[in-house]
């Protein structure tokens, strides 16, 4: 089946060090994305990528990188200079398409990343 | 800029219960609207969308209606389930077609008891 895969499912990171968090998918989506969330403040954009080679910064980038390579993969390297990398990291991926329809974007189950 | 704003539970509801969950949302131009649920443990998972005025989406006994009047895009189910318990986000997309970014609300939970 299709579908998007986030691994690992949970990451214990230390302070200083640099993490990276792998997304796949296998939809033949055009476009990926990077979200993180807290507790109670919904879904936060980090990064997003319409087309290989091509990223832009979302609403959170600062201490987070990414890159995108290949069409199927999206992984995001959480930083040392993210000061407060504790939540749950969300990748997404959705086609591209024209108007008139809006295609949703659909989600991975998800990485929690801990500070130890 | 953009956002959007949903009731902020978290909910208890007794299964078969009706439910109702708000979201209002300010945007330029003429967004998609959609509701996408989390059970736990798990990434999101489109519920149901929304692309125009008047517009219902339903999907699994729930609806919603694009209400451009209101700029409102409330939840409803007539009878809830012990398996509806999971969080509810309401999200807009912004711009037209083509890969857009989506702006989530904060969230609701919902836990229904048998």
């Amino acid at each position: 089946d299709g579908g998007i895969t986030q691994s690992p499912k949970y990451l214990f990171r230390k302070e200083g060090q640099n993490v990276t968090l792998s997304c796949e998918q296998n939809l033949n989506h055009d476009a990926m994305y990077w979200y993180r969330q807290d507790p109670g403040q919904g879904l936060r954009l980090i990064y997003y990528s319409q087309i290989v080679n091509d990223f832009q910064k979302g609403d959170i980038a600062e201490g987070y990188s990414v890159s995108r390579e290949k069409k199927e993969s999206f992984p995001l390297t959480v930083t040392s200079a993210q000061k407060n990398p504790t939540a749950f990291y969300l990748c997404a991926s959705s086609k591209i398409q024209g108007l008139p329809s809006n295609q949703p974007q659909h989600f991975g189950d998800g990485t929690r990343l801990s500070i130890l | 800029g953009n956002s959007v704003t949903q009731m902020e539970g978290p909910v208890t509801l007794s299964e078969e219960a009706f439910l109702t969950i708000n979201c209002t949302y300010t945007a330029t131009g003429y967004p998609s609207l959609f509701w996408y649920v989390q059970y736990p443990g798990e990434g999101l998972q489109l519920l149901l969308k929304a692309t125009k005025a008047d517009d219902k989406g339903s999907n699994k006994g729930f609806e919603a209606t694009y209400r451009k009047e209101t700029t409102s895009f409330h939840l409803e189910k007539g009878s809830v389930q012990v398996s509806d318990s999971a969080v509810y986000f309401c999200a807009l997309s912004e711009g037209q077609g083509g890969s857009e970014k989506l702006v989530f609300g904060k969230g609701m939970k919902l836990t229904v008891n048998p």
